[in-house]
C-alpha cells in the first residue's frame, strides 16, 4: 500500500477563496482523522470519521470548515471562505481498530498558505 | 476540557545519554497512550503504544512508562544518537477511537 495520500502538497490561495484538501486513506482502515498543525497550537484534531460517518467535529474551528467522507477511500476538507489565519499544515491520518497497536498512519500533509 | 502537556518545548542532550520526555494529561481516561516521532516536513510516525493496564513497554532503545494515577507517561531513549533528533509527540486514544496529541518536544542530540 502507498500509505495515506494527500493532495495537494502545497496550496497558496488568496483570502476569500475556497480551498479543498483531499485524502485517500490506507485501504481497509476504518477510521480517518483530519488534523491541523501550527507552531502556536501544535497538532489539533479537527474531525474524525469511523466507517465513513463523522463522529466528532468539535475541533472544527468554525462554520467555514467542512469535511466529508463519501466512501471508504476518499475524504475532503473544505475551507470557504479561506482566511490568512487558516495558514497551517493539514494532515490526514487513518487507522484500523482491528490492529493490535491501533496506530494512526499520517499522510505527508498539505501546507496551506492564505495570503 | 481535555488537555495534554509535554513538559518542555525543546530538550538538548549529549550523545550517549538518556533522553527523558514527559507527557501529562487531565480530564481524560485514555484506553491507550501512544508516542510518535515527527521529522521536519513529514507527518508523525508511530513508535510505541502502552495500554492503561500496562506499567512499562520497551522496544530496542525506547522505553515508555504509564502511570494512570499520576496521569503521566515518560518516554526514554537510551544511548541517544544524533539520528534520534526529532520532535516527539504523545497521543491519547480513547476506546471510541479518538486520538488527540500533545504539542510535542523537540529533541536535539549533540555529538
Amino acid at each position: 500500500d502507498a500509505g495515506v495520500i494527500q493532495s495537494p502538497r502545497h496550496e497558496v490561495t488568496e483570502m476569500g477563496q475556497e480551498v479543498t484538501l483531499r485524502c485517500k486513506p490506507i485501504s481497509g482502515h476504518n477510521s480517518l482523522f483530519w488534523y491541523r498543525q501550527t507552531m502556536m497550537r501544535g497538532l489539533e484534531l479537527l474531525i474524525y470519521f469511523n466507517n465513513n460517518v463523522p463522529i466528532d467535529d468539535s475541533g472544527m474551528p468554525e462554520d467555514r470548515f467542512s469535511a466529508k467522507m463519501p466512501n471508504a477511500s476518499f475524504s475532503t476538507l473544505k475551507i470557504q471562505p479561506s482566511e490568512p489565519r487558516d495558514s497551517a499544515v493539514y494532515f490526514c491520518a487513518s487507522s484500523s481498530t482491528g490492529t493490535v497497536q491501533n496506530e494512526a498512519f499520517f499522510g505527508q500533509g498539505t501546507r496551506l498558505t492564505v495570503v | 476540557s481535555q488537555k495534554i502537556e509535554q513538559n518542555s518545548e525543546a530538550l538538548n542532550i549529549q550523545e550517549g545519554k538518556t533522553a527523558t520526555l514527559t507527557c501529562n494529561y487531565t480530564n481524560y481516561s485514555p484506553a491507550y497512550l501512544q508516542w510518535y516521532r515527527q521529522d521536519p516536513g513529514r507527518g508523525p510516525v508511530f513508535l510505541l503504544l502502552i495500554r492503561e493496564n500496562e506499567k512499562e513497554k520497551r522496544k530496542e532503545r525506547l522505553k515508555v512508562t504509564f502511570d494512570t494515577t499520576l496521569k503521566q507517561s515518560l518516554f526514554h531513549i537510551t544511548a541517544s544518537q544524533p539520528a534520534d533528533s526529532a520532535t516527539y509527540l504523545c497521543a491519547l486514544r480513547s476506546s471510541a477511537s479518538k486520538i488527540i496529541f500533545g504539542s510535542g518536544t523537540r529533541l536535539s542530540i549533540r555529538p
